[in-house]
């Protein structure tokens, strides 16, 4: 099947500066990438849609300026919370869409636990 | 999509079958089932997905019925470490365009020792 690698799993940062973290697929390419946010007790919340070479679909809400999401390669996408402050923190997680319907899911990375300080 | 309902909590003998069900009346002819869980503090993990046939792999069985309104999924020898959110899905698969996957609630089952 297909694997997705997130990095960093953990980060804690201080408010005011910015946290980018990557998420790669590693035996597929990924056209069409994911973001979601989930906070404690609740269900993951799609923050994005990334589309390698393009510029990135927002959900309702959720700030285009902060979130900052670059798909430059067809196995990379890159989430930067800028200006991080505390209510950002979160477990954020990316997906990948697989290229077409076939035996196996989106499949998801591991997740970063990002705090805010 | 599809919008999805699923109990809130489920209790499972370990060693035991664990059916979880999910209700998606309202599925349209294009629609997958899609089953993900999520174990705490971990990204989602794909299980299974069906259109109508049923479906198994080596996670577990998928049974959609035949009006397709309704899914279940079998867990046929629960153990502890299947303690998780499971997250039943309706999605329909395009080739390209914003369909991220939308997650409900989901079932929280736990499996008892």
């Amino acid at each position: 099947g297909a694997v997705v690698s997130q990095h960093p799993s953990r980060v804690i940062c201080k408010s005011g500066t910015s946290v980018k973290i990557e998420c790669r697929s590693l035996d597929f390419q990924a056209t069409t990438m994911f973001w979601y946010r989930q906070f404690p007790k609740q269900s993951l919340m799609l923050m994005a849609t990334s589309n390698e070479g393009s510029k990135a679909t927002y959900e309702q809400g959720v700030e285009k300026d902060k979130f900052l999401i670059n798909h430059a390669s067809l196995t990379l996408s890159t989430l930067t919370v800028t200006s991080a402050h505390p209510e950002d923190s979160s477990f954020y997680i990316c997906s990948a869409k697989p290229p077409r319907q076939g035996s196996y899911g989106y499949t998801f990375g591991s997740g970063t636990r990002l705090t805010v300080v | 999509d599809a919008k999805t309902t699923q109990p809130p909590s489920m209790d499972c003998a370990e060693g035991r079958a664990a059916n979880l069900p999910c209700n998606h009346s309202t599925i349209s002819g294009n629609e997958y089932v899609y089953w993900y869980r999520q174990i705490h503090s971990q990204g989602p993990q794909y299980i299974i997905h069906g259109l109508k046939n049923n479906e198994t792999n080596e996670m577990a069985s998928l049974i959609i019925t035949e009006d397709r309104k309704s899914s279940t999924l079998i867990l046929p020898h629960a153990t502890l470490r299947d303690t998780a959110v499971y997250y039943c899905i309706v999605l329909s698969y395009s080739g390209g365009g914003a369909d991220g996957l939308t997650f409900g609630k989901g079932t929280h089952l736990i499996i008892q020792p």
